[in-house]
């Protein structure tokens, strides 16, 4: 089935930097989300976007909706220790319920 | 409860057996959504179930994967004749009606370990 290309699959970043990573589709999405997973527990959500062009974000998170509805970015600013986790795109392709999700990006902080 | 629960949260098994894997979800969402996740990977839809309407059951992989949802709780993934290519996380989520918009909420999921 259709996957999501996430880059990168790894992040090791000093604690204060900013963070991006990405993702591509060869198809069009109609939602894009961005989930964090901790160790031992499931995805949770960190921002929805749901449309083409829209920019959100959530505290120090900011995340895009591209115009060709085919790619979304995740950035994270200043980053802490506690942002360690696997940061996952998703988004629904068709008006259906299931969600399509990228490989991950496993970010490390070091303090 | 305030969350989506699994159970078990880790399985061993053997090749061969079958297992069964459960799923509570958060108490008056009607959509409930099974997800593996295999190691190092996203998440790959398996099942999806929407109040009474018949589940979409697009993603599951052989037909050794069915699921069941009863009385529109609680839903059971059973997996029979189980292979280690079937190790994984199995990861279940529900959302208030199945909308686009609507968060899905994740469990914790189970560890299935297969020998």
């Amino acid at each position: 089935g259709q996957q999501l290309n996430q880059s990168p699959q790894s992040m090791f970043i000093q604690e204060g930097e900013d963070v991006s990573m990405n993702c591509t589709s060869s198809s069009i999405f109609n939602t894009w989300l961005w989930y964090k997973q901790d160790p031992g527990e499931g995805p949770v959500l960190l921002i929805a976007l749901y449309k083409a062009g829209e920019l959100t974000s959530n505290g120090r998170l900011t995340a895009q909706f591209g115009i060709t509805r085919k790619d979304s970015f995740l950035n994270i600013s200043a980053s802490i220790p506690s942002d360690v986790g696997i940061y996952f795109c998703a988004g629904h392709e068709t008006s259906g319920s299931r969600l399509t999700f990228g490989e991950g990006t496993q970010l490390t902080v070091n303090p | 409860g305030a969350g989506v629960s699994q159970s078990p949260s880790n399985k061993v098994t053997e090749k061969g057996k079958d297992v069964e894997l459960r799923c509570d979800p958060i108490s008056g969402h009607t959509a409930l959504y099974w997800y593996r996740q295999s190691l190092g990977q996203g998440l790959e839809f398996l099942i999806y179930f929407q109040g009474n309407s018949a589940p979409d059951k697009s993603g599951l992989p052989s037909d050794r994967f069915s699921a069941e949802r009863t009385g529109g709780s609680v839903s059971t993934l059973t997996i029979q004749r189980t292979q280690q290519e079937d190790s994984a996380v199995y990861l279940c989520a529900s959302s208030l009606w199945g909308g686009v918009q609507e968060t899905q909420y994740f469990g914790p999921g189970t560890r299935l370990l297969v020998l």
